[in-house]
């Protein structure tokens, strides 16, 4: 049974902070994946890894960085968090295919940055 | 930039009946759709999927459609239950680049007993 475990259920952070949220995945996938979800605007992607150490920007990377240094962790950095970044984020893994491409979410992160 | 867009963004329906939500996609290099089902509180989980080189897929009481050739995709529910009652996501991927997947902004399926 695949596990994606976040490092937070809710976080709560003054603006301007440095904030970590840190995504664990036990199945070995290649793929890992950051989003934010907002009433309205569905699931953005914001960066995606499908290898240790490499990254591609997503939709929306404007004010995070990310970092693969392990396999089986990927973490989303927000270098100065800002009010506009109070969000449910969302980490996903999956293998690189071509017998299943499924995402398997973790809980989410409630980000409040005050 | 690659964008997936949802309709409608809220669906009501009597328990029993058939239910669609339809899905554009604007990336002709995208070669896997998935959907995706959320419960209140929960997280997504995968409901059905479908690749490009098919153009109808089944299962159970529900069936995903695809016409590459108009780059829309829709999601059927027939015979409706309450406990269908979440909020559905299309996406759209391509397995070349990372596997880069874009999702549509959310139907929120009310399911009335």
């Amino acid at each position: 049974d695949v596990k994606v475990t976040q490092s937070s259920r809710y976080l709560v952070k003054r603006t301007g902070e440095k904030v970590f949220l840190e995504c664990v995945q036990d199945m070995d996938h290649e793929n890992m994946f950051w989003y934010r979800q907002d009433p309205g605007l569905g699931l953005r992607l914001i960066y995606f890894s499908y290898d240790v150490k490499m990254k591609e920007k997503g939709d929306i990377p404007e004010g995070y960085s990310v970092s693969r240094e392990k396999k089986e962790r990927f973490s989303l950095i927000l270098e100065s968090a800002s009010t506009n970044q109070t969000s449910m984020y969302l980490c996903a893994s999956s293998l690189p295919g071509p017998t299943t491409y499924e995402q398997y979410f973790g809980p989410g992160t409630r980000l409040t940055v005050t | 930039g690659e964008n997936v867009e949802q309709h409608p963004s809220t669906l009501s329906v009597q328990e029993g009946d058939s239910a669609v939500i339809k899905c554009t996609y604007s990336d002709s290099a995208s070669n896997y759709f998935p959907w995706y089902k959320q419960e209140l509180g929960k997280r997504p989980q995968l409901i059905i999927d479908i690749r490009s080189n098919v153009g109808e897929k089944k299962d159970q009481r529900i069936a995903v459609t695809l016409n590459k050739t108009a780059k829309h995709f829709s999601l059927h529910i027939t015979e409706t239950q309450p406990e269908d009652s979440a909020v559905y996501f299309c996406a759209a991927a391509s397995h070349t680049g990372g596997f880069k997947t874009i999702f549509g902004a959310g139907t929120r399926l009310f399911v009335k007993a």
